[in-house]
């Protein structure tokens, strides 16, 4: 099947820095991807939808000026946490889609702000 | 309001014993239901979708519009079935899945 890599797989931050988490289709052309945000022992909570050349559409109550996203090629996608904070700590997960076929989900990537 | 149900956290069975993974969905259109499984330490992966109606594992799972439920099904669970299952709601024109918030099944040797 389809896979997704996320780089890196685990951050450590200290408060007030920017931390950029990688998402890319190695072997097709995701013409879209979602970033997730999940918590211990929780679902997860879709943040943004994004379309390469396009501006990503967030989720209600995501801030997109602290939650960056680019998604600037056909394979990659970032996810740019500004000014971190400790309650931005979480597993953050992206999937990949090409056209209207199935999402394929990268390992994930835990934040953690110190 | 598009939402998806699973009332259970955890579900706990013993090798060969029958599962239903319960699922109940809120959604104003035709609604595309999904069942997604994570295995300790893996990525999430695609389990199965009502659309194709296929068997996956041994899984099954049927739409009840009238219910408004799409619950997982197993005869006999088998002890590699322990994992997180998560329910999800394909919404919008992109597609975007809602998730449920996923039950632990638990089969015990």
């Amino acid at each position: 099947g389809a896979v997704v890599s996320q780089h890196p797989s685990w951050v450590i931050c200290k408060s007030g820095t920017s931390v950029k988490i990688e998402c890319r289709s190695l072997d097709f052309q995701a013409t879209t991807m979602f970033w997730y945000r999940q918590f211990p022992k929780q679902s997860l909570m879709l943040m943004a939808t994004s379309n390469e050349g396009s501006k990503a559409t967030y989720e209600q109550g995501v801030e997109k000026d602290k939650f960056l996203i680019n998604h600037a090629s056909l394979t990659l996608s970032t996810l740019t946490v500004t000014s971190a904070h400790p309650e931005d700590s979480s597993f953050y997960i992206c999937s990949a889609r090409a056209g209207v076929a199935e999402q394929y989900f990268g390992p994930g990537t835990r934040l953690t702000v110190t | 309001a598009q939402r998806v149900t699973q009332p259970e956290k955890l579900l706990s069975v013993f090798k060969g014993a029958p599962v239903e993974l319960k699922c109940n969905y809120s959604y104003s259109g035709s609604p595309e239901l999904f069942w997604y499984v994570q295995y300790s330490r893996q990525r999430l992966q695609l389990l199965l979708r009502h659309i194709s109606r296929e068997s996956i594992k041994g899984f099954t799972a049927d739409l009840n519009k009238g219910e408004t439920s799409f619950h997982l099904k197993k005869p006999f669970a088998q002890e590699e079935d322990s994992a997180m299952y998560y329910c999800a709601l394909a919404s919008g024109g992109y597609n975007k899945l809602i998730f449920g918030a996923g039950t632990r099944l638990a089969v015990h040797p």
